[in-house]
């Protein structure tokens, strides 16, 4: 199994552009999620789904879609980049209330 | 008020000693979650708790809800054990986790 996968390992973007953070696991999860870890601070919540069809926000949503076509895959879209955007992004996925939270390898984004 | 939080930040230990991290909580919890995020970014989990005590190899885990407070002990601690540890809590059935910030270990040979 390959658990959970991230792509792209890095990117920059310049203000404006819009980009799309790719997120897979192949371990049948229905509970998935995004996460921005920033210096200082614990990962925050971007978006969450507990399976194919419905996705919710969490505490920091604003600039991010999500959607969950297929138990596999959530990918993260930003709109329109922003500088307050580069951060590290973590996807994970749990079975819900699952005893083990998988993480992917984590996005570096940097937005000028 | 952060509603997780862990102490110390920062801590640093030569090989052998034993470590402990604490965690705190002010809202009430389904269950706890150790992690550990490894120098190169990746993150792991170690134990998920809603009550009592859990060890695997050198780690300890323990909660006390009445209490709101966990604690994560490291026992004869190595260089390899440097990581940041990360306590995080469940609110509800789902998976959503609120995460503390953090401790940094460095142990030292």
């Amino acid at each position: 199994n390959a658990g959970v996968t991230q792509t792209p390992k890095f990117q920059v973007l310049k203000t404006g552009q819009s980009m799309t953070l790719q997120c897979a696991q192949d371990m049948n999860h229905e509970y998935m999620s995004w996460y921005r870890q920033d210096p200082g601070m614990g990962l925050r919540l971007i978006h969450y789904s507990v399976g194919a069809g419905i996705t919710d926000q969490g505490e920091v949503p604003n600039g991010y879609n999500v959607s969950r076509s297929t138990t596999e895959d959530f990918p993260l879209r930003l709109l329109s980049a922003a500088p307050s955007q580069t951060s590290v992004y973590f996807c994970a996925s749990s079975y819900p209330g699952g005893n083990e939270q998988f993480f992917g390898p984590g996005t570096r984004l940097t937005v000028l | 008020k952060n509603e997780v939080e862990q102490s110390p930040q920062n801590l640093t230990a030569q090989e052998g000693e034993f470590i402990t991290i604490n965690c705190s909580y002010s809202v009430g919890i389904s269950a706890l979650h150790w992690l550990q995020q490894h120098p190169g970014g990746g993150i792991v989990s170690l134990f998920m708790l809603s009550s009592g005590k859990k060890k695997h190899g050198r780690l300890i885990a323990t909660i006390n809800i009445q209490e709101k407070h966990s604690s994560l002990h490291i026992t004869a601690s190595h260089p390899r054990d440097s990581a940041v540890y990360i306590c995080a809590v469940r609110r509800g059935s789902q998976g959503n986790l609120i995460f503390g910030k953090g401790t940094k270990l460095s142990v030292k040979p």
